[in-house]
């Protein structure tokens, strides 16, 4: 099983600052099967980011992603207000298909 | 557009039996495969099991292999999560969400909640 291990637990900033979060996975995530989902309260996840760096429909570009192996990141480079949320990894290569136990990015 | 529309939750005692049901409508559902997602309350997100297009694959989560089983069926657009030997660890929100090829899920339904408690 790849256990992927989410950095920091918790980020807080100031909207209009850069936020980066990183995610590490235990062994090489097939094919860069890496994806970022968005999480708010009450609210169903919603999916940034698949194959480590192609955003999904309706995504704006100030969400982007990068890495590759066993190392991911996910960049909003400028925080709006609404980007306030819990953040999780997923590997969709090999099952079990694990997440990471999620950033939550909080105002400062 | 696309829906995901989850019945049969509630509130079950430790050792009992719940069946998850997802209505899917807006595409064209025997094209995908799905996934059901689980949130214990206050915790992250757990994927706990797999199925393809045609039910040729299938795969579970090391915590609910043996207990759960997953199927489909595409003549009524429709996903089902049986659930036995449920736990108090089994508590939570139960999501269906359709997971396209070679991607990861791309919608999910709003969830379905499930208490396991005495």
């Amino acid at each position: 099983e790849i256990v992927l291990t989410q950095s920091p637990g918790t980020l807080s900033l100031s909207p209009g600052e850069r936020a980066t979060l990183s995610c590490r996975a235990s062994q090489s995530v097939s094919s860069n099967y890496l994806a970022w989902f968005q999480q708010k309260p009450g609210q169903a996840p919603r999916l940034l980011i698949y194959g480590a760096s192609s955003r999904a429909t309706g995504i704006p570009d100030r969400f982007s992603g990068s890495g590759s192996g066993t190392d991911f990141t996910l960049t909003i480079s400028r925080l709006e207000p609404e980007d306030f949320a819990v953040y999780y990894c997923q590997q969709y290569g090999s099952s079990p298909f694990t997440f990471g136990q999620g950033t939550r990015l909080e105002i400062k | 557009e696309v829906q995901l529309v989850g019945s049969g939750g509630g509130l079950v005692q430790p050792g009992g039996s719940l069946r998850l049901s997802c209505a899917a409508s807006g595409f064209t559902f025997s094209y995908y495969s799905m996934n059901w997602v689980r949130q214990a309350p206050g915790k992250g997100l757990e994927w706990v099991s797999y199925i393809s297009s045609s039910s040729s694959a299938i795969y579970y989560a090391d915590s609910v292999k043996g207990r759960f089983t997953i199927s489909r069926d595409n003549g009524k657009n429709s996903l089902y999560l049986q659930m036995n030997s449920l736990r108090d660890e089994d508590t939570g929100v139960y999501h269906c969400a359709r997971v396209p090829k070679f991607s990861p899920a791309d919608y999910w339904g709003q969830g379905i909640l499930v208490t396991v408690s005495s």
